[in-house]
């Protein structure tokens, strides 16, 4: 069965380090999404792509953060200065035309 | 605002029991309804719904959907130990950008 796949699933960083979270969505989807979810609150939207472009951001992502599809599998989301704040679980989902959305495992942010 | 709420935020059962969980929402240019199941990392679909008063089924789990209440449940017969997990329900939108608006979650508790 398809899947989304995340790396990796847990990082540490340094407050103010860049980090780059990996996702490869499941191949001839077109959408794509992060989202991200602070321990024991609701799971709130970053970020969607579509077209190869950023089709909407919410507010939580501000100029720290960036998303690229490198190379046509990959699709990355980059926190260029990490925040305490910034610690959460972040999901990467994608989906194709009509259907739901499927979500990666997750990578577990933990800045120190 | 759009906006999803979920009811109850936490409940406690016994195995064997018949639990309802609740949604409702209230979101612009709506297109679906859809369940998860939360339980350590990754949202794993359960159910979408799209059409009125069909309910949809797999094994002990049905969902419903009343757009004319705005609402959803999610219904779970003879419940499990291995039912305990957060079930989040989620709006899709029909814009190009952000498709899925998340409720809080319920988290359900199932105890032998």
């Amino acid at each position: 069965e398809p899947e989304v796949t995340q790396t990796p699933s847990h990082q540490v960083t340094q407050m103010g380090q860049e980090v780059i979270l990996r996702c490869v969505p499941i191949s001839n989807h077109l959408y794509f999404y992060w989202y991200r979810q602070i321990l024991g609150q609701k799971v709130e939207f970053l970020v969607s792509f579509y077209n190869n472009e950023i089709s909407e951001k919410s507010e939580i992502f501000d100029d720290q953060f960036s998303v690229e599809r490198p190379d046509g599998s990959n699709f990355t989301l980059k926190i260029r200065s990490t925040k305490l704040e910034d610690s959460a679980m972040y999901f990467c989902a994608s989906r194709g035309s009509y259907t739901e959305a499927f979500f990666g495992q997750g990578t577990r942010l933990t800045v120190v | 605002e759009d906006k999803v709420v979920q009811s109850p935020l936490s409940l406690v059962v016994h195995e064997g029991d018949t639990v309802t969980l609740n949604c409702s929402y209230e979101v612009t240019n709506f297109r679906s309804l859809l369940w998860y199941k939360q339980e350590k990392k990754a949202p794993t679909f359960l159910f979408m719904l799209t059409s009125s008063g069909i309910e949809k089924k797999s094994g002990r789990l049905s969902s419903i959907l009343d757009k004319k209440e705005l609402s959803s449940i999610l219904n779970i017969t003879a419940t499990q130990t291995g039912d305990s997990a957060i079930y989040l329900c989620a709006a899709s939108v029909q814009i190009t950008g952000n498709q899925f608006y998340f409720g809080t979650g319920t988290s359900l508790t199932v105890i032998p």
